[in-house]
């Protein structure tokens, strides 16, 4: 069985800031690692994932994350927000087979609430 | 490409009634979710389907919950009957088989009176 944990459950940063979102997880194997965004009144979008090779990951919008399996950590880092990155994170965690294949069910984090302040 | 559909988006119903949601999937993803998002907490996962098939439902309060996803498709929850504690947002979701990125619909929030 997986854990996540989301280490803020707020952070609030002033605009063009950089920001840390923490996420730890536990398991036993090993893991796929995902954070999802949420808009308000929205469902959650995938923002980044890891699968496999370089440990840093990039999304389109300027956020990254960085797998690091000693400390069991996937941490997201953004290095100057904007007010329209005012959302809750959510990170997330699956385990797979030999060949690869997620079993699929995603065990998420609490939720990281981020607000950007003008 | 459309996203996950759900409806309705918002229902409010008194306690012990009963209530359905409705998801359709991406075309094509054999895979589908529905997780409960209580207020302040993460998703969690209920039942997930592979095909028409139910792959994991051991989170799934059996005595009040039911799913179904008849032809592999479209995909109904039933909460009968409800609880004050089923108030939450209930989230559907597909992917394909292999990295399971999954892609979620808007949800639906249910209060329970």
């Amino acid at each position: 069985a997986q854990s996540v944990t989301q280490l803020d459950s707020q952070v609030p940063v002033f605009e063009e800031a950089p920001v840390e979102l923490r996420c730890n997880y536990s398991s036993s194997v090993s893991v796929y690692l995902f954070w999802y965004v949420q808009y308000p009144n929205q469902g959650l979008q995938l923002l980044l994932k890891y699968l496999s090779g370089s440990t840093l990951v990039e999304s389109i919008n300027g956020f990254e994350a960085e797998f690091n399996k000693s400390q069991t950590s996937f941490h997201l880092r953004k290095p100057s927000v904007h007010i329209s990155d005012t959302a809750e994170y959510f990170c997330a965690v699956t385990d797979f087979n030999a060949g690869g294949t997620s079993y699929g069910k995603l065990t998420f984090g609490q939720g990281t609430i981020l607000t950007v302040h003008p | 490409e459309a996203g996950v559909a759900q409806s309705p988006r918002y229902k409010i119903i008194e306690k012990r009634q009963s209530v359905a949601f409705w998801c359709n999937p991406i075309s094509g993803h054999a895979t589908l979710y529905w997780y409960q998002q209580i207020l302040g907490q993460g998703p969690k996962l209920l039942i997930q389907f592979q095909n028409n098939g139910v792959v994991d439902d051991s989170q799934l309060p059996k005595d009040r919950f039911s799913a179904e996803r008849l032809k592999g498709v479209d995909s109904t929850l039933k909460i009968q009957p409800a609880k004050l504690e089923d108030s939450a947002v209930y989230l559907c979701a597909s992917s394909l088989v292999k990295y399971n990125e999954q892609f979620f619909g808007p949800g639906t929030r249910l209060t329970v009176l």
